[in-house]
């Protein structure tokens, strides 16, 4: 059964620095996708990036990047440049890929910039 | 542009009674839906999926049903809530496969059983 894993559930940094989320995943598919959500203080759920488990070159959007290493089955996010806007809860999150629809979901890390 | 609206906002309701939570999608076909469970500070737990009308799958037990009656709504139910019902609920859509493929939350509805 599909898992994933995420060990920090809080982490505080200064504002304009750079931090990184860990999650690891377990799944017995061969072809699966990871993705990462924030949630805000308001409770609103946002997509913020993706990683397909077939592609090799981690995927960057914005100030946002993944670490995606296959043999340690983890997908850390990076965000550079912290703002105070980017205070939140981060989630990792994991579909199988072989027609499935479950996509389940780490326990969340907290993170706080502050200034 | 497709929406997502959840409603209620907010409910407050007794043990025991009943319960109906709506999600409705504008603006995209055949949606592939979902059902989330948040407990305060918790993970999100998959309850209910949905790909047609009709057509429901059930992910974890928690005395709850859900039903696609049309193809842009998905109803979250229950006949007689627990304590343990309490929580955030969030419906979501599911974009088609490929480099785009992401879910999109509605907002949510806070359930408060007392």
């Amino acid at each position: 059964a599909q898992k994933v894993t995420q060990t920090q559930t809080s982490i505080s940094v200064m504002e304009k620095t750079t931090v990184t989320m860990d999650c690891v995943y377990e799944t017995q598919d061969s072809s699966y996708f990871l993705f990462w959500y924030k949630q805000t203080a308001s409770g609103e759920i946002v997509f913020l990036i993706r990683q397909d488990s077939y592609k090799k070159e981690n995927a960057t959007v914005g100030h946002y990047s993944l670490n995606f290493q296959k043999p340690k089955s983890s997908i850390g996010l990076i965000i550079t440049a912290t703002q105070i806007e980017d205070s939140a809860v981060y989630f990792c999150a994991m579909r199988e890929g072989t027609g499935g629809y479950k996509v389940v979901f780490g326990s969340g890390t907290r993170l706080l910039v502050s200034p | 542009a497709q929406t997502i609206h959840q409603w209620p906002v907010a409910e407050i309701k007794a043990v025991g009674s009943p319960l109906s939570l709506g999600c409705t999608i504008k603006g995209k076909s055949s949606p592939n839906l979902y059902w989330y469970w948040q407990a305060t500070g918790g993970t999100l737990q998959q309850l209910f999926y949905s790909i047609t009308v009709g057509q429901v799958e059930s992910v974890v037990q928690l005395n709850l049903s859900a039903s696609r009656p049309k193809d842009d709504q998905f109803i979250l139910s229950t006949e007689k809530l627990l304590l343990s019902h309490s929580g955030f609920y969030l419906c979501a859509w599911r974009t088609g496969g490929g480099s785009n493929e992401r879910l999109f939350f509605g907002h949510g509805t806070k359930l408060s059983v007392l």
